[in-house]
């Protein structure tokens, strides 16, 4: 069965330390695979996204994501968090007409 | 670019009334659009599909009659949802593909309350 597994439902971080946000999926083939961010009362905007090639794959506001085949992973990391990252983070797997998106991790972000 | 306007942010109707949603691509032609629907703490469930110019394809479980979807032109999809009831409330999100680029933009989703 396909299927997208983010382990994490809450992570707090304080501002300025580094961010991990796991994600693990179960696919046929090796999908496309998609990280979005959702502000509260908010569509979703796209930080970054992995077809094919270089594994490592930088995205916008700081961000990047490292594909592991062998893993069946697609964690999204960032160096420092800053206040303004504090929202609902969606890992997306699957065609890309056809997403199959994880439950979502909500960070939250202390001074 | 790749801006997606939902219109309306919020709306309240009363049971038995239908009401339209719409999701236009701003700055870019969208052959393909997409709806979902999301519950409050869940992630997003696709709805249906919609291709500029001919019928929407809906996921399984999702009534075509009750959700009317309406892609008359490359900015613009409409969703109607007819004859609401309170089970229908929700945050209804829409996303379009610029043609090629095989990623989805969304919109800022419209909340949507049945009394």
């Amino acid at each position: 069965a396909q299927s997208v597994t983010q382990p994490d439902i809450h992570i707090t971080v304080s501002e300025g330390a580094s961010l991990e946000l796991r994600c693990n999926y179960s696919y046929g083939a090796t999908p496309y695979l998609f990280w979005y961010v959702q502000s509260p009362g908010q569509g979703l905007q796209l930080l970054l996204k992995y077809f094919s090639g270089d594994t490592l794959v930088q995205g916008i506001k700081g961000f990047e994501a490292e594909f592991k085949r062998s893993q069946s992973s697609f964690n999204l990391r960032k160096p420092s968090v800053h206040w303004s990252d504090a929202a609902e983070y969606f890992c997306a797997v699957g065609r890309w007409d056809k997403l199959i998106f994880g439950t979502g991790t909500r960070l939250q972000v202390f001074p | 670019g790749a801006v997606v306007s939902q219109h309306p942010s919020r709306v309240i109707c009363k049971s038995g009334t239908s009401v339209k949603i719409e999701c236009r691509s701003l700055d870019f032609q969208a052959t393909t659009m997409f709806w979902y629907r999301q519950f409050p703490k869940q992630s997003l469930m696709l709805m249906a599909t919609s291709n500029e110019g001919s019928k929407a394809t809906y996921e399984q479980g999702v009534e075509k009659d009750k959700f009317l979807i309406n892609h008359a032109s490359l900015t613009l999809s409409t969703l109607t949802v007819t004859s609401a009831h309170p089970e229908d409330s929700s945050f209804y999100i829409c996303s379009a593909e610029i043609a090629g680029e095989e990623t989805q933009y969304f919109g800022p989703g419209t909340r949507l309350l049945v009394l």
